[in-house]
């Protein structure tokens, strides 16, 4: 089993619609959960990150973390066509200190 | 400095040969981390330093990959007798002693071997 999931997509989404991206993972020790976006040919870039079961939202990006379920989740709210992009999610898995990112999902905002 | 640098940004290099890559991390940030990205692929961790020690090599794939720091400084990975399966992105980042905040990466290194 990998120990971080994610759908690769592509999603595609119009403009000004909502994209949820999902990500489970299978270590209960994560305490620590980052959403990095990466454009084509670019390094990531980190976007949100949540450490409490809940939602966090910062701007038009909503976290949510379930930890019971081994789930997160980044919602985008009023996609814009900028925010086409590959998302990695990134859980601390406790192994002191790297993070393990999974294979990313590819987001295409339709204008 | 303001960012992770990183240097070359490009490297061609014939097969056999061996290749240093540099990062510079962010003044204060203790730890460092280098990870691989295949095109098309995910992040595949390599190696992680917490100042001058390297707690985890796990993710070396083969003894021909060796990296180093000096101090909470300058990292250098190393390959020795590249081979085209070395191809790919070279990424480096840096953090605060524990990822808390998430890492700050640079802007690699892309790596081709003819």
């Amino acid at each position: 089993q990998k120990e971080v999931e994610q759908n690769s997509g592509p999603l595609s989404v119009p403009e000004g619609a909502i994209a949820s991206l999902n990500c489970t993972y299978s270590d209960r020790v994560s305490q620590s959960f980052f959403w990095y976006r990466q454009y084509s040919g670019k390094s990531p870039e980190l976007i949100m990150s949540i450490y409490s079961n809940g939602d966090k939202e910062d701007g038009r990006f909503t976290a949510q973390l379930n930890k019971a379920s081994q789930y997160v989740s980044l919602l985008i709210r009023d996609s814009q066509p900028s925010d086409s992009a590959t998302y990695l999610c990134a859980p601390d898995m406790g192994q002191g200190g790297k993070l393990i990112f999974g294979q990313g999902t590819e987001l295409s905002v339709k204008p | 400095g303001a960012g992770v640098s990183q240097s070359p940004s490009n490297k061609v290099t014939e097969k056999g040969k061996d290749v240093e890559l540099r990062c510079d991390p962010i003044s204060g940030h203790t730890a460092l981390y280098w990870y691989r990205q295949r095109l098309g692929q995910g992040l595949e961790f390599l190696i992680y330093f917490q100042g001058n020690s390297a707690p985890d090599k796990s993710g070396l794939p083969s003894d021909r990959f060796s990296a180093e720091r000096t101090g909470e400084s300058v990292s250098t990975l190393t390959i020795q007798r590249t081979q085209q399966e070395d191809s790919a992105v070279y990424l480096c980042a840096s953090s605060y002693p524990t990822p808390d905040y998430g890492y700050t990466f640079g802007s690699g290194t892309r790596l081709t071997v003819v």
